[in-house]
């Protein structure tokens, strides 16, 4: 089975500096590796995803990740922080069954963006 | 606005209760995918529907239970309803089956409160 763990479950950072969300991964299987935000009230979007192309993946506003495989890491950043980047983000892992596929989510990290 | 809808945005019951839920998708996706957050559990998929036909299940109690109509849209059912029921319900679609090749559009929420 396929598990994804994200290290701290708030980081807060402050406006412009660098953000770093961590996410590792374990699968059986060549992984489907996304990372969702969630803004209050709202429900999930799509930020990127990995899906074996290339190991480095740029996604929505400003946000990459990076896939390796040696540290089954997929941890998410971002240069410079805005408030408006102030959200929970989700890491999920997918393993298709060929004619279907599920998404699993680690615990989420809520990111806090100060002046 | 991610073009999924779900209804009611609040719903507030007892326990042992039976409630429905209701998600229309977006035009032209197929797929329809069912979620819980809880405080408890976090993320967790329930079940996923392809043109009318169960495709995968996750983490979903027997007293749950799901369909997907001929127009597309899509019931979740909970019945015997339990303290512990009480969360947020997504429901997500796309055009395929698959989340790696196909991106889920998440709608904004059912919340459920058993009291």
């Amino acid at each position: 089975a396929q598990s994804v763990t994200q290290l701290g479950s708030h980081v807060s950072v402050s406006e412009g500096a660098l953000v770093l969300l961590r996410c590792n991964y374990s699968s059986s299987v060549p992984p489907y590796l996304f990372w969702y935000v969630q803004y209050p009230n709202q429900g999930l979007q799509l930020l990127l995803k990995y899906t074996s192309a290339a190991t480095l993946v740029k996604g929505i506003n400003g946000f990459e990740a990076e896939f390796k495989k040696s540290e089954t890491s997929f941890h998410l950043t971002k240069p410079s922080a805005h408030m408006s980047d102030a959200a929970e983000y989700f890491c999920a892992v997918s393993v298709n069954t060929g004619t279907a596929s599920k998404l699993t989510f680690g615990t989420g990290t809520r990111l806090q963006v100060t002046l | 606005d991610s073009g999924v809808t779900q209804t009611p945005k609040h719903l507030i019951t007892a326990t042992g209760q039976r409630v429905t839920l209701r998600c229309s998708p977006r035009s032209g996706d197929l797929s329809v995918y069912w979620y819980q957050q809880s405080l408890d559990q976090g993320l967790q998929f329930l079940i996923q529907y392809y043109n009318g036909e169960e495709r995968a299940k996750g983490n979903i109690l027997e007293r749950f239970s799901a369909q997907q109509f001929p127009d597309l849209h899509s019931e979740l059912n909970l019945s015997s309803l339990e303290l512990g029921d009480s969360a947020l319900y997504f429901c997500a679609s796309s055009v395929g089956p698959t989340v790696s090749s196909y991106e889920q559009y998440f709608g904004p929420g059912t919340r459920l409160t058993v009291t």
